[in-house]
């Protein structure tokens, strides 16, 4: 599948803060997933999007996917020190393709 | 039961060996995939199987053989395997083709 955009390619964060990034497509999607991935582990599926415009919590994750279906967010509030590793976005249509993003490596600042 | 589990966690091989990863699901789901993933990049698709028949082979080269013996096992074979190939291997299922997957923790494969 194509790759899609996604930014910030990496961040760093301090507890407490929130943190916020973003996947874009060229493509429309029926679904998008978000997934989160530690050094050495595979990656754990963190939310699921299934509707243009829906907005799902998970905790203190939320997700919204775009109303053009081409882009979705992920929102991290009151960050801790555990949320480090690398999350990666992904769309899938209506077949067993999945296109991911580069990945938002997200490391705590000194 | 909600997860993957894949066996060995680490493998190191010369490149004259055969060895096999194996992978094992018991959600009931009826699409298992491979994924080969390189360090700080996405994973990329290798095989996908549907209702333990291949359904799709991402042009990978023939010293990666897959096998689904039942609808929870899918194993990787592998043979004169090269360095280029060592990665981290990743096994994904899914309800069907077009839900959601689900990964398991990897095997982590070095090539010597």
């Amino acid at each position: 599948g194509q790759q899609l955009n996604q930014s910030p390619q990496s961040m760093f964060i301090q507890e407490g803060e929130d943190v916020s990034m973003n996947c874009t497509s060229s493509s429309i999607f029926n679904t998008w997933l978000w997934y989160k991935q530690d050094p050495g582990e595979g990656p754990v599926l963190l939310i699921a999007l299934y509707k243009a415009g829906e907005l799902t919590s998970n905790g203190r994750l939320t997700a919204q996917f775009g109303i053009t279906r081409k882009d979705s967010f992920l929102n991290i509030s009151a960050s801790i020190p555990s949320d480090v590793g690398i999350y990666f976005c992904a769309g899938q249509s209506n077949d067993y393709k999945l296109s991911f993003g580069a990945g938002t490596t997200v490391t705590v600042r000194a | 039961d909600t997860e993957v589990t894949q066996t060995p966690k680490h493998l190191v091989m010369g490149m004259t060996n055969k060895k096999s990863l194996k992978c094992e699901q018991h959600m009931g789901h009826r699409a298992m995939y491979w994924y080969k993933q390189k360090a700080k990049k996405p994973p990329e698709l290798m095989f996908v199987y549907s209702y333990e028949k291949l359904s799709i082979n991402e042009s990978v080269p023939s010293r990666f053989s897959p096998e689904c013996p039942n609808s929870s096992l899918l194993n990787l074979h592998l043979h004169a395997l090269q360095p280029e190939d060592s990665a981290l291997y990743l096994c994904a299922s899914s309800q069907g083709l077009n839900n959601e997957q689900f990964f398991g923790p990897g095997t982590r494969l070095t090539v010597l």
